[in-house]
Order: C-alpha cells, then structure tokens, then sequence
C-alpha cells in the first residue's frame, strides 16, 4: 500500500469514550503532522513530528494526545471530548517538517462527539 | 485578521473559462504551498513555490515575494476541477516556522 493511509475514516464517540486514530505513511517521509478542519474554518495545525520527536504542539488541549512510535505511524488519542470537537483530522506528511517539501495528505477521519 | 487571504471565497464558472485565484499573506515565509480538496474531504498538493513560476498541466501558480502576493490559474476549466483552493504558508524563523492556512476558494465549474 502507498502513500497516507488514515483509520478509521469515522468516527462517532461519547464525550466519555477513548478513542484512537491512526496514520500510516508509506513515503520513507521523516515528517508527520496532525491537522483539524472543521466548518467554515481554515485548517489548524495541531501537531508536527520529525523524526519521532514532537516539534510543534499549537496550544492543543490535553484531551487530545499525540504518539509516534516510529516516523510511519502517528496516533492521536482522544479522550473526554467535547462537541465542538467534531471534526475531520487530517494526517500529512513530508520529507521534512520546514514547508520546504509538498506535503502528502491522507483521506481523514470524519470525527462526531455526541 | 488571517495571516492568509484567498480571493474569491467562492467562485462559480463554465467549463473552459480561464480562472485565478487570489492569495495574499502577511507574514515572511520561506513556501508557499496551494493545496486542493474535493467534496470527500482529501487534499492534494498542487504546489509548493519559494519564488517565480510554476506549471503542471493546465494549472499555474506565482508568487511575488515582494509584494507578498500568489495566484493559482486553471486554464480550459473543467467540471473535475471543481473543489475547494488552499493556499497555506510556511513562516519564516522570526514567525517560529508557523504555518498559516487561508479559508479557502470554493470552486464550482459549470459544463
């Protein structure tokens, strides 16, 4: 399999519920990042890993928890979410983590908090 | 304020009409990158620019440093190339290498 690889591509969860998202690249990229878009808004960076190290965390709340075990996979784990978190979150990633390369986008997970 | 502005925010056409797409940002930046999204929500990378010109297909991007300023053109339009336009920009060092996203043209091409 090629390129950005999301799952699940939905998602429903209670503002009790944990809850995972998973995103796989297969670009040999050393760069990974976490966006949300949600309605009528720009897309917001949450999160940029290079090299398994987190180098970017744009004021994130807690309750969502970013993990990369190796440069291919990056997790965002959700937990005691709130509405206003419904969203699609969007994994990327690059050949380094400067804008200085085109960024590969996966297809989202479709995110409702009831 | 945004740091990124796209114009038109939304933009309707016929096939085969010449369009652009308007950016304008704020911000020192070390790229500039146009992205585009489809109703399913995927996004593509068209372009990544740092200065000049670039072409792939019936799609053209610039970039005027100077005047901090870039464009998208789609000539002979098609329906397919209906979606939403990003344009989104990476800082330079004194803005922390921040990205910046713009909200986004929404385009819709009419056969």
């Amino acid at each position: 399999e090629t390129g950005v690889t999301q799952t699940p591509r939905h998602l429903v969860m209670g503002m009790t519920n944990k809850k995972s998202l998973k995103c796989e690249q297969h670009l040999g990229h050393n760069a990974m990042y976490w966006y949300k878009q949600s309605a009528k808004k720009p897309l917001e960076l949450m999160f940029v890993y290079n090299f398994k190290e987190q180098t970017e965390n744009n004021s994130v709340p807690s309750r969502f928890s970013p993990e990369c075990p190796n440069s291919s996979h990056l997790f965002l784990h959700l937990h005691t979410l709130q509405p206003e978190d419904s969203a699609l979150y969007l994994c990327a990633s690059s050949q380094d983590p400067y804008g200085s390369y085109e960024q590969f986008f996966g297809p989202g997970t479709r995110l409702t908090v009831l | 304020k945004n740091e990124v502005e796209q114009s038109p925010q939304n933009l309707t056409a016929q096939e085969g009409e010449f369009i652009t797409i308007n950016c304008s940002y704020s911000v020192g930046i070390s790229a500039l990158h146009w992205l585009q999204q489809h109703p399913g929500g995927g996004i593509v990378s068209l372009f990544m620019l740092s200065s000049g010109k670039k072409k792939h297909g019936r799609l053209i991007a610039t970039i005027n440093i100077q005047e901090k300023h870039s464009s998208l053109h789609i000539t002979a339009s098609h329906p397919r190339d209906s979606a939403v336009y990003i344009c989104a920009v990476r800082g330079g060092e004194h803005t922390g290498n921040q990205f910046y996203f713009g909200t986004g043209t929404s385009l819709t091409v009419i056969p």
